[in-house]
């Protein structure tokens, strides 16, 4: 399976501002995928991020808010905009096994907003 | 109805003790199941994963697939301590390689 990292691990930022979290995967692939944890909550897909191509969001989640950047094959950004407290959440990047339909998900982003 | 049901418990049971864990499901179209465990502050590691149904056994984790009941489950024999997280199951129709979760189930087992 391949190796997940997530920048920043938690944050806390201000309402209003932006955060950008970074998804780092040690091989190639060709589907990366963001998705919400909220307390209580089932794990949402925000969007899927192919290289070379804009996201794909889902029902409820906008570019606008959520702009994603897909450089490579080995690489993904999530920005959250214009943040609020309903924003507070775990943000987790996964990544496709190879064509298969099981996923693999980084450790995850602790997002606080005040 | 949600796509995906799965009791959040919390679920608590003694060192060596069978857990069963269950998700229900609405849509007919999902083909693959899977079973994730997530310990406190982790990300979900993919534990079981199963095309249609029938049975998986891996070790003291055993997944079972009734589709015509539309019914997933794990069975954790001997269960430990280090079983202690939230297990989420998942499922997919593949086209879309798109994961729907279930809430996930925090078991504790006390030593």
């Amino acid at each position: 399976s391949a190796v997940i990292s997530q920048k920043p691990s938690r944050d806390i930022c201000q309402r209003g501002t932006s955060l950008t979290i970074q998804c780092q995967v040690d091989s190639q692939v060709t589907m990366m995928f963001w998705y919400r944890q909220q307390p209580g909550q089932s794990l949402t897909l925000i969007a899927t991020a192919n290289q070379g191509s804009e996201a794909t969001y889902e029902s409820g989640f906008v570019i606008d808010k959520f702009p994603i950047s897909r450089p490579n094959l080995t690489f993904s950004t999530l920005t959250v905009s214009n943040l609020s407290p309903e924003d507070s959440s775990i943000y987790l990047c996964s990544v496709d096994a190879g064509g298969r339909v099981e996923q693999f998900f980084g450790p995850g982003t602790r997002l606080t907003v005040l | 109805q949600k796509e995906v049901e799965q009791d959040p418990g919390p679920l608590s049971v003694p060192e060596g003790a069978i857990v069963s864990l269950n998700c229900t499901y609405s849509n007919s179209a999902f083909q693959y199941f899977m079973w994730y465990r997530q310990y406190s502050r982790k990300g979900p590691e993919l534990l079981m994963y199963t095309y249609s149904s029938g049975n998986k056994e891996d070790g003291r984790f055993t997944a079972q697939v009734d589709k015509s009941s539309k019914y997933i489950s794990l069975f954790i024999r001997d269960s430990q301590p280090s079983d202690s997280a939230t297990y989420l199951c998942a499922m997919s129709g593949g086209s879309n390689y798109k994961l729907t979760f279930g809430k996930g189930t925090l078991l504790t087992v006390n030593p």
